[in-house]
Protein backbone atom coordinates (compact mmCIF):
# COMPACT_ATOMS: atom_id res chain seq x y z
CA UNK A 1 0.00 0.00 0.00
CA UNK A 2 1.45 3.22 -0.92
CA UNK A 3 -0.89 5.61 0.39
CA UNK A 4 -2.88 6.72 -2.47
CA UNK A 5 -6.43 4.26 -2.25
CA UNK A 6 -8.11 4.21 -5.08
CA UNK A 7 -12.04 2.21 -4.52
CA UNK A 8 -13.45 -0.06 -6.40
CA UNK A 9 -11.00 -2.08 -7.44
CA UNK A 10 -12.77 -3.84 -10.02
CA UNK A 11 -16.41 -1.90 -12.26
CA UNK A 12 -18.15 -3.30 -14.12
CA UNK A 13 -21.06 -0.54 -16.13
CA UNK A 14 -23.95 -0.93 -18.79
CA UNK A 15 -23.91 1.88 -21.07
CA UNK A 16 -26.66 3.71 -19.47
CA UNK A 17 -24.77 3.70 -15.94
CA UNK A 18 -23.78 5.68 -13.64
CA UNK A 19 -20.75 5.73 -11.46
CA UNK A 20 -18.06 6.92 -9.56
CA UNK A 21 -14.17 6.14 -8.92
CA UNK A 22 -13.04 7.11 -5.87
CA UNK A 23 -9.25 8.39 -4.55
CA UNK A 24 -8.02 9.30 -1.18
CA UNK A 25 -4.58 9.66 0.02
CA UNK A 26 -3.36 11.01 3.69
CA UNK A 27 0.23 11.82 1.77
CA UNK A 28 -0.01 15.84 2.41
CA UNK A 29 0.33 16.29 -1.25
CA UNK A 30 -1.22 19.14 -2.72
CA UNK A 31 -1.72 17.82 -6.31
CA UNK A 32 -4.02 14.73 -7.39
CA UNK A 33 -4.20 13.28 -11.45
CA UNK A 34 -6.61 10.95 -13.30
CA UNK A 35 -4.70 8.63 -15.70
CA UNK A 36 -6.01 6.44 -18.36
CA UNK A 37 -4.54 3.10 -19.14
CA UNK A 38 -5.16 1.34 -22.00
CA UNK A 39 -4.16 -1.72 -23.62
CA UNK A 40 -0.89 -1.07 -26.23
CA UNK A 41 -0.86 2.64 -25.66
CA UNK A 42 0.97 5.47 -23.11
CA UNK A 43 -0.93 6.46 -20.42
CA UNK A 44 -2.70 9.35 -20.96
CA UNK A 45 -3.15 12.27 -18.58
CA UNK A 46 -6.80 12.75 -17.89
CA UNK A 47 -7.19 15.88 -15.25
CA UNK A 48 -5.01 17.37 -12.81
CA UNK A 49 -5.61 19.38 -8.95
CA UNK A 50 -3.84 21.73 -7.49
CA UNK A 51 -5.00 22.80 -3.93
CA UNK A 52 -8.60 21.49 -5.29
CA UNK A 53 -8.41 23.66 -8.35
CA UNK A 54 -8.89 21.60 -11.69
CA UNK A 55 -5.50 23.23 -13.33
CA UNK A 56 -5.69 20.52 -16.46
CA UNK A 57 -8.16 18.96 -18.43
CA UNK A 58 -6.53 16.98 -21.48
CA UNK A 59 -9.66 17.18 -23.67
CA UNK A 60 -11.26 14.85 -22.03
CA UNK A 61 -14.90 13.95 -22.85
CA UNK A 62 -17.89 15.18 -21.11
CA UNK A 63 -18.75 11.92 -20.01
CA UNK A 64 -16.09 11.92 -17.28
CA UNK A 65 -16.72 14.16 -14.53
CA UNK A 66 -13.97 14.90 -12.11
CA UNK A 67 -14.73 16.41 -8.86
CA UNK A 68 -12.43 17.05 -6.32
CA UNK A 69 -13.65 18.11 -2.37
CA UNK A 70 -10.83 18.45 -1.04
CA UNK A 71 -7.00 17.96 -1.25
CA UNK A 72 -7.46 14.41 -0.16
CA UNK A 73 -9.43 13.12 -2.21
CA UNK A 74 -10.74 13.04 -5.93
CA UNK A 75 -13.83 11.30 -7.82
CA UNK A 76 -14.42 11.06 -11.37
CA UNK A 77 -17.96 10.37 -12.00
CA UNK A 78 -18.96 8.64 -15.27
CA UNK A 79 -21.90 8.20 -17.40
CA UNK A 80 -23.40 6.85 -20.20
CA UNK A 81 -19.37 5.75 -21.52
CA UNK A 82 -18.67 3.28 -24.10
CA UNK A 83 -16.70 0.30 -24.48
CA UNK A 84 -13.80 1.86 -25.66
CA UNK A 85 -13.88 3.46 -22.12
CA UNK A 86 -12.85 0.37 -20.94
CA UNK A 87 -9.38 0.60 -19.36
CA UNK A 88 -7.39 0.85 -16.10
CA UNK A 89 -8.19 4.51 -14.32
CA UNK A 90 -4.78 5.58 -12.60
CA UNK A 91 -4.98 7.90 -9.12
CA UNK A 92 -1.66 9.96 -8.12
CA UNK A 93 -0.75 12.50 -5.88
CA UNK A 94 2.40 14.67 -5.55
CA UNK A 95 3.31 17.49 -3.69
CA UNK A 96 3.78 20.36 -6.41
CA UNK A 97 7.09 22.26 -5.09
CA UNK A 98 8.47 18.78 -4.49
CA UNK A 99 8.93 17.71 -8.57
CA UNK A 100 11.57 15.22 -8.00
CA UNK A 101 9.79 12.83 -6.10
CA UNK A 102 7.22 12.16 -9.43
CA UNK A 103 4.03 10.86 -8.37
CA UNK A 104 2.87 8.32 -5.65
CA UNK A 105 -0.10 6.13 -7.63
CA UNK A 106 -2.54 4.00 -6.26
CA UNK A 107 -3.74 0.14 -8.08
CA UNK A 108 -6.19 1.53 -9.94
CA UNK A 109 -9.77 0.22 -10.93
CA UNK A 110 -10.21 -2.01 -13.60
CA UNK A 111 -12.69 -0.65 -15.90
CA UNK A 112 -14.91 -2.36 -17.99
CA UNK A 113 -18.19 -0.88 -20.15
CA UNK A 114 -20.47 -3.47 -21.52
CA UNK B 1 5.07 19.52 -25.55
CA UNK B 2 7.29 16.76 -24.26
CA UNK B 3 7.28 13.28 -25.47
CA UNK B 4 8.69 9.95 -24.22
CA UNK B 5 10.00 7.12 -26.20
CA UNK B 6 10.55 3.56 -25.07
CA UNK B 7 11.46 1.65 -28.47
CA UNK B 8 11.00 -1.93 -27.05
CA UNK B 9 7.87 -3.25 -26.29
CA UNK B 10 8.91 -6.24 -24.73
CA UNK B 11 12.28 -7.32 -23.15
CA UNK B 12 13.48 -10.72 -21.62
CA UNK B 13 16.14 -11.41 -19.59
CA UNK B 14 17.91 -14.56 -17.63
CA UNK B 15 17.40 -15.38 -13.99
CA UNK B 16 20.66 -13.20 -12.67
CA UNK B 17 21.59 -11.58 -15.57
CA UNK B 18 21.90 -7.88 -17.07
CA UNK B 19 19.30 -6.26 -18.94
CA UNK B 20 18.86 -2.49 -20.47
CA UNK B 21 15.51 -1.04 -21.35
CA UNK B 22 16.05 2.21 -24.12
CA UNK B 23 13.98 5.44 -23.28
CA UNK B 24 15.04 8.12 -25.31
CA UNK B 25 12.68 11.77 -24.75
CA UNK B 26 12.22 15.59 -26.34
CA UNK B 27 12.56 18.84 -24.56
CA UNK B 28 13.66 21.84 -25.18
CA UNK B 29 13.58 22.40 -21.57
CA UNK B 30 17.35 22.51 -19.75
CA UNK B 31 16.14 21.20 -16.06
CA UNK B 32 13.89 18.05 -15.64
CA UNK B 33 13.14 15.20 -13.49
CA UNK B 34 13.33 11.96 -15.20
CA UNK B 35 11.79 8.34 -13.94
CA UNK B 36 11.18 4.60 -14.60
CA UNK B 37 8.38 3.27 -13.01
CA UNK B 38 7.63 -0.44 -12.38
CA UNK B 39 4.00 -1.59 -12.82
CA UNK B 40 4.04 -5.84 -12.10
CA UNK B 41 0.61 -7.72 -12.44
CA UNK B 42 -0.57 -6.20 -9.07
CA UNK B 43 -1.18 -2.73 -11.11
CA UNK B 44 0.77 -0.59 -8.59
CA UNK B 45 3.04 1.84 -9.95
CA UNK B 46 6.30 1.30 -7.82
CA UNK B 47 8.95 4.61 -8.24
CA UNK B 48 12.14 2.46 -9.36
CA UNK B 49 15.15 5.44 -9.72
CA UNK B 50 15.31 9.13 -10.69
CA UNK B 51 17.45 11.55 -11.67
CA UNK B 52 17.90 14.96 -11.86
CA UNK B 53 18.95 16.15 -15.12
CA UNK B 54 21.41 19.03 -13.82
CA UNK B 55 23.33 16.10 -11.90
CA UNK B 56 25.80 14.80 -14.23
CA UNK B 57 26.66 11.38 -12.14
CA UNK B 58 24.03 8.58 -12.71
CA UNK B 59 21.72 7.28 -10.63
CA UNK B 60 21.85 4.03 -8.95
CA UNK B 61 19.42 1.97 -6.42
CA UNK B 62 21.13 -0.86 -5.55
CA UNK B 63 20.34 -3.19 -8.71
CA UNK B 64 19.03 -0.54 -10.45
CA UNK B 65 21.25 2.17 -12.15
CA UNK B 66 21.18 4.57 -15.18
CA UNK B 67 22.86 5.24 -17.81
CA UNK B 68 21.92 8.94 -18.48
CA UNK B 69 22.92 11.37 -21.59
CA UNK B 70 22.15 14.41 -21.63
CA UNK B 71 23.04 15.59 -24.85
CA UNK B 72 21.73 12.64 -26.59
CA UNK B 73 18.32 13.29 -24.42
CA UNK B 74 18.48 9.37 -23.55
CA UNK B 75 17.89 7.67 -19.88
CA UNK B 76 18.81 3.48 -19.83
CA UNK B 77 17.58 1.39 -17.00
CA UNK B 78 19.96 -1.53 -16.21
CA UNK B 79 18.62 -4.02 -13.90
CA UNK B 80 21.61 -6.17 -12.47
CA UNK B 81 21.44 -9.63 -11.09
CA UNK B 82 17.78 -9.72 -12.74
CA UNK B 83 15.33 -11.93 -10.24
CA UNK B 84 11.96 -13.03 -11.02
CA UNK B 85 10.21 -10.10 -9.27
CA UNK B 86 11.58 -7.63 -11.56
CA UNK B 87 9.36 -8.83 -14.13
CA UNK B 88 6.41 -6.24 -15.03
CA UNK B 89 6.03 -3.30 -16.94
CA UNK B 90 8.42 -0.58 -17.04
CA UNK B 91 7.70 3.04 -18.29
CA UNK B 92 10.19 5.65 -18.40
CA UNK B 93 8.49 9.25 -17.15
CA UNK B 94 9.67 12.93 -17.72
CA UNK B 95 8.80 15.50 -15.46
CA UNK B 96 9.42 19.16 -16.29
CA UNK B 97 11.15 21.37 -13.17
CA UNK B 98 9.41 23.79 -11.23
CA UNK B 99 8.67 26.64 -13.95
CA UNK B 100 9.22 24.64 -16.94
CA UNK B 101 6.04 24.43 -19.45
CA UNK B 102 5.00 21.07 -17.79
CA UNK B 103 5.47 21.46 -14.53
CA UNK B 104 3.45 18.91 -12.46
CA UNK B 105 2.87 16.82 -15.25
CA UNK B 106 4.52 13.68 -15.75
CA UNK B 107 5.06 12.28 -19.20
CA UNK B 108 5.10 8.50 -19.95
CA UNK B 109 6.60 6.59 -22.41
CA UNK B 110 4.60 3.57 -24.12
CA UNK B 111 6.52 0.89 -21.79
CA UNK B 112 8.28 -2.20 -21.35
CA UNK B 113 7.06 -5.74 -20.96
CA UNK B 114 10.27 -7.47 -19.06
CA UNK B 115 10.02 -10.80 -18.45
CA UNK B 116 12.27 -12.75 -16.03
CA UNK B 117 13.25 -16.47 -17.29
CA UNK B 118 14.43 -18.81 -14.73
Amino acid sequence: ETGVTQTPRHLVMGMTNKKSLKCEQHLGHNAMYWYKQSAKKPLELMFVYNFKEQTENNSVPSRFSPECPNSSHLFLHLHTLQPEDSALYLCASSSPGVGFYGYTFGSGTRLTVV
Amino acid sequence: AQTVTQSQPEMSVQEAETVTLSCTYDTSESDYYLFWYKQPPSRQMILVIRQEAYKQQNATENRFSVNFQKAAKSFSLKISDSQLGDAAMYFCAYRSAPGGTSYGKLTFGQGTILTVHP
